[in-house]
């Protein structure tokens, strides 16, 4: 499967834990893009990565949050003392180099997030 | 502050029929639109874009059209098919609002009725 892909599919955590998010780029894609979306909306931006750099995290509460796309390994976003508000789907998309904003972006099929 | 709003939260068409569905902007700066479509539990599914040089696009299907006065965009399926039933989102991006982010419409669930 070449596809963007992300694991957990369904992620339950209690209020206060820390949540890992992990999304690994399609093949040849060096651009990732974290979206969360709450129930009845659209996809709101997050952040925008390449390898070992955030570009652009514009969309990133402002505590609590971080993500990672380190030069090994998938992309994490990270939430720390996780809250109620929390739980949303959080999505992962990818474009390859190249293109300045003309390149499709695609999505893989999501992380549940869901707060006790 | 909705730049992207998609204005009919659902829409019903019969087999075989067009099903169209629409989209409007606010900001001037956005030159970049796609479509995409999405099925429950799944990622949003890239259908087909548009670049503000131009005012249509064509891929078998699906077409988008785009008013750059009218900052409005519309996408035609013909004919509808079953397997079309889904939530289709507007996006765009555009130089102001960082050409790598995507802003993206509350979405239009389309039903295609046998």
């Amino acid at each position: 499967n070449a596809g963007v892909m992300q694991n957990p599919r369904h992620l339950v955590r209690r209020r206060g834990q820390e949540a890992r998010l992990r999304c690994s780029p399609m093949k040849g894609h060096s651009h990732v893009y974290w979206y969360r979306q709450l129930p009845e909306e659209g996809l709101k931006f997050m952040v925008y990565l390449q390898k070992e750099n955030i570009i652009d995290e514009s969309g990133m509460p402002k505590e609590r949050f971080s993500a990672e796309f380190p030069k090994e390994g998938p992309s994490i976003l990270r939430i720390q003392q996780v809250v109620r508000g929390d739980s949303a789907a959080y999505f992962c998309a990818s474009s390859p180099e190249g293109g300045q904003g003309y390149q499709p972006q695609h999505f893989g099929d999501g992380t549940r997030l869901s707060i006790l | 502050d909705q730049q992207v709003k998609q204005n009919s939260p659902s829409l019903s068409v019969q087999e075989g029929r067009i099903s169209i569905l629409n989209c409007d902007y606010t900001n001037s700066m956005f030159d970049y639109f796609l479509w995409y479509k999405k099925y429950p539990a799944e990622g949003p599914t890239f259908l087909i874009s548009i670049s503000s040089i131009k005012d249509k696009n064509e891929d078998g299907r699906f077409t988008v059209f785009l008013n750059k006065s009218a900052k409005h965009l519309s996408l035609h399926i013909v004919p509808s098919q079953p397997g079309d039933s889904a939530v289709y989102f507007c996006a765009a991006s555009g130089l102001l609002q960082g050409a790598q982010k995507l802003v993206f419409g509350q979405g239009t669930r389309l039903t295609i009725n046998p």
